[in-house]
């Protein structure tokens, strides 16, 4: 596609229960990049994907945060046993590369979990 | 955590010229300045981005200080459709690692009045 493309738009799940947000990066990109952000708040770095590299997790806030790209293409984002808190925004983004090129943003998850 | 700091709001009249200032004070050699806005519930956009010379394009310039302790971008027209929050990020160029990672900070939120 011509952008970033994130699924579901929006997504309510129960408290406790485990959800899946994708992310489909421009064609072409090897960096990939999560976030999210709360009501009002700026944006919270979670995880950076580039090329074969490891990735930079550092910015996961728990064990029950993980992320994928699988065949450096798209990347799933698994957050397990929801709770309240993890209501947000989460958003994806790619790049050419990790040097000096421009990211790109998709329009967002909104998760709600009640 | 952001390497950036930067004023949390600021005011500009309409088609007058809006600088928002940067400071960067612990920024290496390695590392570019980054900017980006985002609109309300729109993902973050692309804005500019130099290393040590100014730069403009078509939405802005960009103007760093000599020793790269700052910087200030300018919207050299501003509309009502410039009103969004805008973040400076300092991101170090390279692979693998946190190179080439995108930390925002708070940013600062520009109100454009008419």
């Amino acid at each position: 596609g011509a952008g970033v493309s994130q699924s579901p738009s929006n997504k309510v799940t129960e408290k406790g229960k485990d959800v899946e947000l994708r992310c489909d990066p421009i064609s072409g990109h090897t960096a990939l990049y999560w976030y999210r952000q709360s009501l009002g708040q700026g944006l919270e770095f979670l995880i950076y994907f580039q090329g074969n590299s490891a990735p930079d997790k550092s910015g996961l806030p728990s064990d029950r945060f993980s992320a994928e790209r699988t065949g450096g293409s798209v990347s799933t984002l698994t957050i397990q046993r929801t709770q309240q808190e993890d209501s947000a925004v989460y958003l994806c983004a790619s790049s050419l590369d990790s040097m000096r090129t421009e990211a790109f943003f998709g329009q967002g998850t909104r998760l709600t979990v009640v | 955590d952001a390497k950036t700091t930067q004023p949390p709001s600021m005011d500009c009249a309409e088609g007058r010229a809006a600088n928002l200032p940067c400071n960067h004070s612990t920024i290496s050699g390695n590392e570019y300045v980054y900017w980006y806005r985002q609109i309300h519930s729109q993902g973050p956009q692309y804005i500019i981005h130099g290393l040590k010379n100014n730069e403009t394009n078509e939405m802005a310039s960009l103007i760093i200080t000599e020793d790269r302790k700052s910087s200030t971008l300018i919207l050299p027209h501003a509309t009502l459709r410039d009103t969004a929050v805008y973040y400076c990020i300092v991101r170090p160029w390279g692979y693998g690692g946190s190179q080439g990672n995108l930390i925002f900070g708070k940013g600062t939120k520009l109100s454009v009045k008419p």
